[in-house]
Formats: structure tokens, sequence, C-alpha cells
């Protein structure tokens, strides 16, 4: 079945440091992907998202590409704020299935 | 914007115990689901509907139930609740290939 994987963390950054979180994926059909993002306490947001092949998805500085050669969809951001210290998750989407990876918790000091 | 409202926020229960954990939402989705979240495990489906009165199996069903007898309700059951079920629940809803929208959870604790 449809599966992602996503670099396990967590990860540690300081302020304006470069941020790359590795998604792969295994699907059968032609999905969608996103990237959610989870604050302490809430659930979890839409970050961006990619509907197909060679799409980029972007948002607050956070971009992915939609890779179908080399199945993959991670995320980056060019300088890390405080302010993005939260769970990150990778997921596809082939309705009704919605399928996430484990998530990344990044930490963001000053 | 109400969105996806999930009830209640917080949850103990006792081994045995029965609840039902509400989702509503009122976007007029179609697609309905349950995940739970566990530490290093992601989200994990446990149901899903595609419209009123079509449910179906996620990867982790065993110990709850699901009815859609809405477009906007989907409760999720358990049955007798067991010290493996306590997570945090995840309520979503979607149309097509859009992003789904979530609750903003439920934390259940099975002592």
């Amino acid at each position: 079945g449809d599966s992602v994987t996503q670099m396990e963390g967590p990860v540690t950054l300081s302020e304006e440091a470069f941020l790359t979180i590795n998604c792969t994926y295994t699907a059968t059909g032609y999905p969608s992907l996103f990237w959610y993002v989870q604050y302490p306490g809430e659930g979890l947001q839409l970050l961006l998202k990619a509907t197909k092949a060679d799409d980029k998805g972007s948002n607050k500085g956070f971009e992915a590409t939609y890779r179908k050669e080399t199945t993959s969809f991670h995320l980056e951001k060019g300088s890390v704020q405080v302010s993005d210290s939260a769970v990150y998750f990778c997921a596809l989407s082939d309705p009704p299935d919605m399928r996430f990876g484990a998530g990344t918790r990044l930490t963001v000091k000053p | 914007n109400a969105g996806v409202t999930q009830t209640p926020k917080f949850q103990v229960l006792k081994t045995g115990q029965s609840m039902t954990l509400q989702c509503a939402q009122d976007m007029n989705h179609e697609y309905m689901s349950w995940y739970r979240q566990d530490p290093g495990m992601g989200l994990r489906l446990i149901h899903y509907s595609v419209g009123a009165g079509i449910t179906d199996q996620g990867e982790v069903p065993n110990g709850y139930n699901v009815s859609r007898s809405t477009t906007e309700d989907f409760p999720l059951r358990l049955l007798s609740a067991a010290p493996s079920q306590t997570s945090v629940y995840f309520c979503a809803s979607s149309s097509g290939h859009i992003e789904a929208f979530f609750g903003q959870g439920t934390r259940l604790t099975v002592v």
C-alpha cells in the first residue's frame, strides 16, 4: 500500500540556519503531497502542497518540490526562526486514503 | 468559521468503559476520517468515510466503531477501552485532492 517515510528527528538548529527535512513516498497512483505542521497542543495545519509532478509548494518561506523520478517531497527553508519550532509531517493523499510520515520535531534555538 | 470540531478535548476512562468521541464539520466535505497519534508513529488511520452511510476500516480499526448518518457528523466509539488505546485522536475532513482539515484533537487516557 501507499506509504510515506520521512527523516527522523529531532532536529535542532540555530536561528537563521538552513533546514531540510527529507520525505520519500511509495504510491501506486498519482497522489497529492502535503506538508503539515503541528504546534504544541494543536491539531495539524496545512503548510504547503503539490498536486502533480514538478509542482513546487511554498508558504511562509518553506518550499517543497514534487519529484516523481525520485519519489520525494523534501521540505526546505533558507533561514529558520524560533517560531518555526514544531512537528512537521509529510503526507500523501490518494482519496480517500491519506498517509502520514512519523513526523519530525524541529527545535530552533535563538 | 468552525471547520472541524471535536469533543471532548480531554478524557480519562477506566479499562472496560465505553465512550464516543464526537466530530462535526461544517464544510460539506464528503471524506471524513479518524486518526490516532502516538509518539514516533505519526498518524495512523483508524476508520474513514467517503460519504453518509459509507464507512471503511483503516490501518488500526480494532476496538473502534464508526457510523456516518449525516455528512456533518462522524463519531468514533470505543466499545471497551483498553490502556493500549491511550492516545491523541484527530478527526479530519476533506474533499477530493484538497488538503485535509483537522480538529484540535482529543487526548484520551485509559487507566
